[in-house]
């Protein structure tokens, strides 16, 4: 168990609609990450951040933005949501080397899994 | 940039070995992972190996590591209904993993 929580775990909204996901972590860890998983295409990363107030654009960042106001907290927003962004979000952290092991290790958090209509 | 790719289904009898294949492009890739993640769940941390290993042996699981052709593999033996799920090989450094699109492994009793 890595301490990370994810709310809400699932969510239905309609097409146009501003849609915010959040992921808090317990163990302060510098990095953390934003996924979604569909069917076919695997994982992909979307926005990650290095620290408060860093953050950075993945594989698949349009139509979300991110905020990390506090180390704990690592907010997805979608703007204005669209049937596309239909799918399980992730969020992860990533354990340094040396903290529980010799390498640096993601976790996940439990997912969210949004719909919209 | 990095392309991880796997095949997306296994299928296995209870008992029998399962073997999962990944390949890679990016050889700057400081380590490799296996993640498993169960239905409705998130992604579990399953093992790791270092770039510079070959083998890396860790209970009922063993991974090859095969630098010169960018293959990695995981084995499963004595495959269990509880290992019915969906695997997926990351490859990165520094923290940023590129994951492939996961194999489906089911076991059949």
């Amino acid at each position: 168990d890595a301490g990370i929580t994810q709310s809400p775990r699932h969510k239905v909204t309609e097409t146009g609609t501003p849609v915010t996901l959040r992921c808090h972590q317990t163990e302060n860890h510098r990095y953390m990450y934003w996924y979604r998983q569909d069917p076919g295409h695997g994982l992909r990363l979307i926005h990650y951040s290095y620290g408060v107030k860093d953050t950075d654009k993945g594989e698949v960042s349009d139509g979300y933005s991110v905020s990390r106001s506090k180390t704990e907290d690592f907010l997805l927003t979608l703007e204005s949501a669209t049937s596309s962004q239909t799918s399980v979000y992730f969020c992860a952290i990533l354990r340094p080397a040396g903290t529980s092991g010799v390498v640096d290790t993601q976790y996940f958090g439990p997912g969210t899994r949004l719909t919209v209509l | 940039g990095e392309d991880v790719e796997q095949s997306l289904f296994l299928s296995v009898r209870e008992g029998d070995s399962s073997v999962i294949n990944c390949t890679y492009t990016d050889s700057s890739s400081t380590y490799l992972y296996w993640y498993k993640q169960e239905p409705g769940a998130g992604l579990q941390l399953l093992t790791y190996i270092f770039s510079n290993m070959d083998m890396k042996q860790d209970q009922r699981l063993t991974v090859l590591l095969n630098k010169k052709d960018k293959h990695l593999s995981l084995r499963i033996a004595d495959t269990q209904t509880g290992d019915s799920a969906i695997y997926f090989c990351a490859g990165g450094s520094q923290g940023n993993l590129i994951f492939g699109k996961g194999t489906k492994l089911s076991v059949k009793p």
